[in-house]
């Protein structure tokens, strides 16, 4: 059974700075990853999903990038902003690719200073 | 905007209460999942529906059902409430066959309190 892990669980930073969150799978055998946003007390946010065919998502000022061999994806903001600030999410499919069964980590809580 | 429409927002109901919520997808997509997510933890798969069909279910208990209809709005039901129940409840839908990899679309999700 597919299971997702996020680090860090917390992240603060100043304004203005480069960050990467990691997120990291057991089961390889997905067709994609998602990332999600989430502010507090609302629902989520599709920010990026990475198809296995690719190795990198970008939009914005986001990079994903997707590396099946080794289970692990991680979520690059560039130049932070204080609007950053949000609880970042990470989700792969179980079972080999439902597109329904998604498996969340429990997320990096990104606080960015101004 | 998602167009993703879930209702109610918040509630609250007793132990041993019933509850429905709703879900309205984005136009076009056939596909709609429930999630729980209980405060400081990733989402929860519940189940999933594909064309009015169960297409999946996760570690809940059978107390927990759900619809989809032919218009692809779907309800989430929970009989004999817990306290533990106590969550977001989120939905999702998806244009896609499962495992065809498009973008999900979540809503803003139900907050349930029982007390």
């Amino acid at each position: 059974k597919q299971e997702v892990t996020q680090i860090p669980a917390a992240l603060s930073v100043p304004e203005g700075e480069n960050l990467v969150l990691n997120c990291s799978f057991t089961d390889s055998a997905i067709y994609n990853l998602q990332w999600f946003r989430q502010d507090p007390g609302k629902g989520l946010t599709s920010l990026l999903l990475i198809q296995s065919s690719q190795r990198e998502q970008t939009s914005g000022r986001l990079n994903a990038s997707l590396d099946k061999s080794s289970g692990r994806s991680t979520l690059y903001i560039a130049a932070s902003q204080p609007g950053d600030s949000a609880t970042y999410l990470c989700a792969a499919p179980d079972y080999g690719g439902s597109q329904g069964n998604l498996i969340f980590g429990k997320g990096t809580k990104l606080s960015v200073k101004p | 905007e998602t167009g993703v429409t879930q209702s109610p927002t918040h509630l609250i109901k007793t132990r041993g209460q019933q509850v429905t919520l709703r879900c309205s997808s984005q136009s076009g997509h056939n596909t709609v999942s429930w999630y729980q997510q209980a405060l400081g933890q990733g989402p929860q798969f519940i189940f999933q529906y594909y064309r009015e069909e169960e297409n999946g279910r996760g570690n809940f208990p059978p107390r927990f059902s759900g619809l989809q209809f032919p218009n692809y709005s779907s309800e989430l039901n929970v009989n004999a409430l817990e306290l533990d129940d106590s969550a977001l409840y989120l939905c999702a839908s998806s244009s896609a066959l499962p495992g065809a990899g498009n973008t999900i679309y979540f809503g803003e999700g139900s907050w349930l309190t029982v007390v």
